[in-house]
């Protein structure tokens, strides 16, 4: 069965500094995902990486996967409010269900 | 272009009741599939459709059943209502063409009483 661990679990941090969130599944994927989620809202669809090796950067935002470590990560460079959200990643594996970490609410502290 | 639309977005109901949920995707998207979202378990898979077939279930009781139509339209039904199954039901839209993206539509807040 295919497990996905994100950490941390919370993270508060203050504007303008940078940080990583860390995305570990357990068997070879396909693809994976990063999801932004604010309260009450539905999953807005921030990256999709393919490939080993795969970068891609929006604004302040930049995810990595590297598939031989089974790893993605979000980085998040001199942050602002704006940011405050649960960020999730969720992995595809053979088919298009996608199995999602537990998330990171990140709250961003002026 | 249009979003995905979920109908309808809040919902009350009580214990032992059923409930119907619709989900129209995207123009041109024949895949749809369907998450529940709870504090406690999470963003759990139910089902995915593509061409009005299931192509896959998650781990969920026979309670929960869905269906796609022709138009791409998908639904899915809870049948005897638990309070557990209070949650909000997240459609995705999927597309198979170029880069693979899932869209989320809005949600439906379910709230069993």
């Amino acid at each position: 069965e295919l497990k996905v661990e994100q950490n941390p679990l919370f993270l508060s941090m203050q504007e303008g500094k940078n940080y990583t969130i860390y995305c570990n599944y357990s068997t070879t994927s396909d693809r994976l995902y990063w999801y932004r989620q604010d309260p009450g809202k539905s999953l807005e669809s921030l990256f999709v990486l393919l490939s080993n090796g795969a970068v891609k950067q929006e604004g302040r935002l930049m995810a990595s996967l590297d598939t031989k470590a089974r790893l993605s990560t979000l980085h998040i460079t001199a942050a602002v409010h704006d940011l405050s959200a649960t960020y999730f990643c969720a992995v595809v594996f053979g088919n298009e269900k996608l199995t999602f970490g537990t998330g990171t609410r990140l709250t961003i502290i002026p | 272009k249009a979003g995905v639309t979920q109908t309808p977005r809040y919902l009350i109901k009580t214990r032992g009741q059923q409930v119907t949920l619709s989900c129209s995707p995207i123009s041109g998207h024949r895949s749809v599939s369907w998450y529940q979202q709870t504090p406690g378990q999470g963003l759990q898979f139910l089902f995915e459709y593509f061409s009005e077939t299931q192509r896959n279930k998650g781990n969920f009781p026979g309670r929960f059943s869905g269906r796609q139509f022709s138009n791409s339209r998908s639904e899915m039904n809870v049948s005897t209502l638990e309070l557990g199954d209070s949650a909000l039901y997240l459609c995705a839209s999927i597309t198979r063409t170029g880069a693979p993206e899932q869209y989320f539509g809005p949600g439906t807040r379910l709230t069993v009483t």
